[in-house]
């Protein structure tokens, strides 16, 4: 069973253009979760999906930022116009299951360098 | 909103020995999860033990422990026979039980180095 699958793993954008992070969570699972990781800080909540649906975006900014998870293919975390803040490790995870003590399981993520 | 903190950014420890991570956390709810992750320098996020908030048997796993206190708010990991493998930044994250978004609150993590 394949582990979660991010791509790219490392992307490279120049300000104000728009930066596209791609997520395929384990087989079996329809939850996925995304976090951010500033250097030298621990991961923090963006957005959890289920298929076609957003089901908690408390940790999304407001303006710029879109996530999705169609009925077919990956999630996708959409940033507009990036700025050099922007710059950080995006972390995606998957879960089977909302209820219980299922893990997330963590895909390697995508590292976003904004020059 | 819960918290967690984790108040060592770093520590080291020798090879074979053992040593301890702290975390406390800060909640209202009763029912809830607790994890320890471990972030080598791949950056892969590997999930180390997990503790339900219901249960008072400490976990393990290996040379991996929890020490749960629950009224303290209180979960620190214990590694003992160190190994060159386990230096890693080890993040301590909570996650909700009563409903709603399942979304994981991490701290800032402890930077582990093992000395050979």
């Amino acid at each position: 069973n394949a582990g979660v699958m991010q791509n790219p793993r490392h992307l490279v954008r120049r300000r104000g253009q728009e930066a596209r992070l791609r997520c395929s969570p384990m087989k079996g699972h329809s939850h996925v979760y995304w976090y951010r990781q500033l250097p030298e800080e621990g991961l923090k909540f963006m957005v959890y999906l289920q298929k076609e649906n957003i089901i908690d975006e408390s940790g999304m900014p407001k303006e710029r930022f879109s996530a999705e998870f169609p009925k077919e293919g990956p999630s996708i975390l959409r940033i507009q116009q990036v700025v050099r803040g922007d710059s950080a490790a995006y972390f995606c995870a998957s879960s089977p299951r909302v209820s219980g003590s299922y893990e997330q399981y963590f895909g390697p993520g995508t590292r976003l360098t904004v020059t | 909103a819960q918290t967690v903190t984790q108040s060592q950014p770093e520590m080291s420890v020798q090879e074979a020995e053992t040593v301890t991570l702290s975390c406390t956390y800060d909640t209202s709810e009763s029912d809830y999860y607790l994890f320890w992750y471990k972030q080598p320098p791949s950056r892969q996020m590997i999930l180390v033990i997990r503790q339900e908030a219901y249960k008072q048997q400490n976990a393990t796993e290996n040379r991996f422990s929890v020490n749960f206190q629950k009224a303290a708010k209180s979960f620190s990991l214990k590694i003992s026979d160190s190994q060159l493998g386990d230096a890693a930044m080890y993040f301590c994250a909570y996650r909700s039980a009563e409903g709603g978004s399942e979304k994981l609150v991490f701290g800032k993590g402890t930077k582990l180095t093992v000395n050979p």
